[in-house]
Order: C-alpha cells, then structure tokens, then sequence
C-alpha cells in the first residue's frame, strides 16, 4: 500500500515568513494529493490540492508543487500569519472513490 | 448547503459498553469514509462505503467494529465492547460522485472517551 511520510513534525515562522512542508509517497499510481489545515479541535479542512498531471498550484499565500519522478510534494506559505498556525496534513490517493493516506501532520506557530 | 454532519460530537462510554457514531454526508454525496485519529497522530483509514455497500474496509479491525450506509439515513460506525484504546476522534468524511469527484469534505468528529 501507499506510504507518505512528511516533514518537519514541528515548524516555528516569524509572522511574514515563510513556511515550507515536505511530503513523499512511496506508490507511483497515487495521482491526488490534497492537503489539509486542522485546527485545534476542529475538522480538516482542505486548502489546497494538485492532481498529477500539474506540476505547480497556488492560491493567494499557499502554493503546492509536485514532482511525480522523486515521488514527493511540497506546500509553501508565503507571509504567514498567526491564524496559518495550525497542523497540516498532506495525503497521497491513487483514484477517485479511494481512500486518502495522510501524513503524520506538521504542527506550525506563527510567531507574532 | 449543510456540510457533513456527525453527532454525537461528545460521546463518553464504560469499557464493555457499545459505541454508535452517525454520519451524515454533504447533500449530492453518496461516498462516506471513516478515519480514526488518535492524539497527537494523523488521520488513519478505517473504511469507505457507498449506499448499501461496503467499498473498502481493509483499515476496519476484525473484530468489534463495523459500518453500514443504509439506502435511507446516515452512515453508522459501531464499536461493541469498548476498550480505553478505543479512545480517539472518529472523523467521517464525503466526496461526490459527479464533479470534483476527488475532494473529501470532513465532519466535525466525534471525539470519543472510553473511561
């Protein structure tokens, strides 16, 4: 089966920075991988997600890329601000109707 | 548009005693899935039904857990005879079957306690 590791498990960002979280999988038929923000508490909730046949996406301060020959995707988050502190979780899914194989999340602060 | 609905959002229950958590998918879904998460951890994959059909439970465990998605009504994870490892936030999610087929939407959970 499917295997997504992502790093780093803990980020610290000084409001304006950048934040940069990594992801790999392992099965080279996943083709969608979307990424979430969970609140403490509270549901995730999809941000952003790229299929296969792109290599970039972004969306005001969130951007995700994604190279399919090293297996692994990445979402970068421009100007951060506190309310991005939150954990995120990446996952990997290989077709509609499939289940979704999450990352072990990051958990990022921004510092005001 | 309602989103994917899940009650209860609290539920406590004794070690032995039996768990019931309800789904109910966005309106136009027809794709539940249930994911378990434990403290501190990432979201893991526990089953995938349609109506009246169990799709994929290959990350259900074999014995005191089930799930079924009734023609009418919502999505239903049951856990007999509760453990305290048992103690997690159970999340449902859904995705459509026309349109943006990939995206799943989740519920609040249902954060359960086994005392």
């Amino acid at each position: 089966g499917e295997n997504v590791e992502q790093h780093p498990s803990t980020l610290s960002v000084q409001e304006g920075d950048s934040a940069v979280i990594k992801c790999t999988y392992s099965d080279s038929a996943s083709n969608y991988f979307p990424w979430y923000k969970q609140e403490l508490g509270k549901r995730p909730q999809l941000i952003i997600d790229i299929r296969s046949n792109v290599g970039e996406k972004k969306d005001q301060r969130i951007a995700v890329t994604l190279n399919k020959t090293a297996k692994h995707f990445s979402l970068h988050i421009t100007e951060t601000q506190p309310e991005d502190s939150a954990v995120y979780f990446c996952a990997a899914s290989e077709y509609t109707g499939n289940q979704f194989y999450f990352g072990t999340g990051t958990s990022l602060t921004v510092i005001p | 548009n309602a989103g994917v609905m899940q009650n209860p959002r609290h539920l406590v229950r004794r070690r032995g005693q039996e768990a019931r958590l309800r789904c109910s998918p966005m309106k136009g879904h027809s794709h539940v899935y249930w994911y378990r998460q434990l403290p501190e951890e990432g979201l893991k994959f526990m089953v995938y039904l349609q109506k009246e059909n169990i799709i994929d439970e290959s990350g259900m465990p074999k014995e005191r857990f089930s799930a079924e998605f009734p023609k009418e009504g919502p999505s239903i994870l049951r856990i007999q005879q509760v453990v305290r490892g048992d103690s997690a936030a159970y999340f449902c999610a859904s995705s459509s079957t026309t349109g943006a087929l990939y995206e799943q939407y989740f519920g609040p959970g249902t954060r359960l306690t086994v005392t």
